[in-house]
């Protein structure tokens, strides 16, 4: 079993759509949470980083982190065309440790 | 901040050559980390430095790859020979430990 799991779609929705990606895990000790985007050819970009439970907004991005059910989101709102990439969930067990990846969930928002 | 910087970014290289990529993290940052990206098995953490010390090598596939770090500004990863499985997208990423990790842009390396 992967530490990390994630849906690798792909997931195609219509513009202006609510997303939302999904990933879970199976070690309790992680503690700090990331999204990445990765747009074909190009290297992950940080969206959110987030540590304890709860949520935390940024623009139309929303993360959300439960620990209890080993289980974070990412919400976007009125998805754009723009939006199309590749989403990572990526999860460590202290700063500066090694960064576990989810599979990436493959989005496409069509006009 | 130029940001993560990898070269090259693209390498196309014959089976038995050897091959190194370089990369060059933020200023500042002390932790640095290289991925291999495929899609079969997505981002693998290959090994990562703290403080240019190596900390965890366990991803490192065989004995043909090898890292340095001999200062703050300039890792590599060297295969040598390479095969032609080891055709994959490097990331080189890096943190100063109180924020997410930026990753370069990548070195796509094709082994023929």
């Amino acid at each position: 079993q992967k530490e990390v799991e994630q849906d690798p779609g792909p997931l195609s929705v219509p513009e202006g759509a609510i997303v939302s990606l999904n990933c879970t895990y199976s070690n309790s000790a992680f503690q700090y949470f990331m999204w990445y985007r990765q747009y074909s050819r190009k290297g992950p970009e940080l969206l959110m980083y987030t540590y304890s439970s709860g949520n935390k907004e940024d623009g139309r991005f929303t993360a959300q982190v439960d620990k209890s059910s080993k289980y974070i989101s990412l919400f976007i709102r009125d998805s754009q065309p723009s939006d199309s990439a590749t989403y990572l969930c990526a999860m460590i067990y202290n700063q500066g440790g090694k960064l576990i990846f989810g599979q990436g969930t493959e989005l496409s928002v069509k006009p | 901040d130029a940001g993560v910087i990898q070269s090259p970014r693209h390498e196309v290289t014959e089976m038995g050559q050897e091959v190194t990529l370089r990369c060059k993290p933020i200023s500042g940052h002390n932790s640095l980390f290289w991925y291999r990206q495929t899609m079969m098995r997505g981002l693998e953490l290959l090994i990562y430095f703290n403080n240019n010390v190596p900390i965890d090598d366990s991803g490192m596939p065989e004995d043909r790859f090898s890292a340095k770090m001999p200062n703050a500004s300039f890792s590599t990863l060297k295969i040598q020979p390479s095969e032609p499985r080891d055709s994959a997208v490097y990331f080189c990423a890096s943190t100063d430990r109180n924020y997410g990790y930026t990753f370069g842009s990548g070195t796509r390396l094709t082994v023929v």
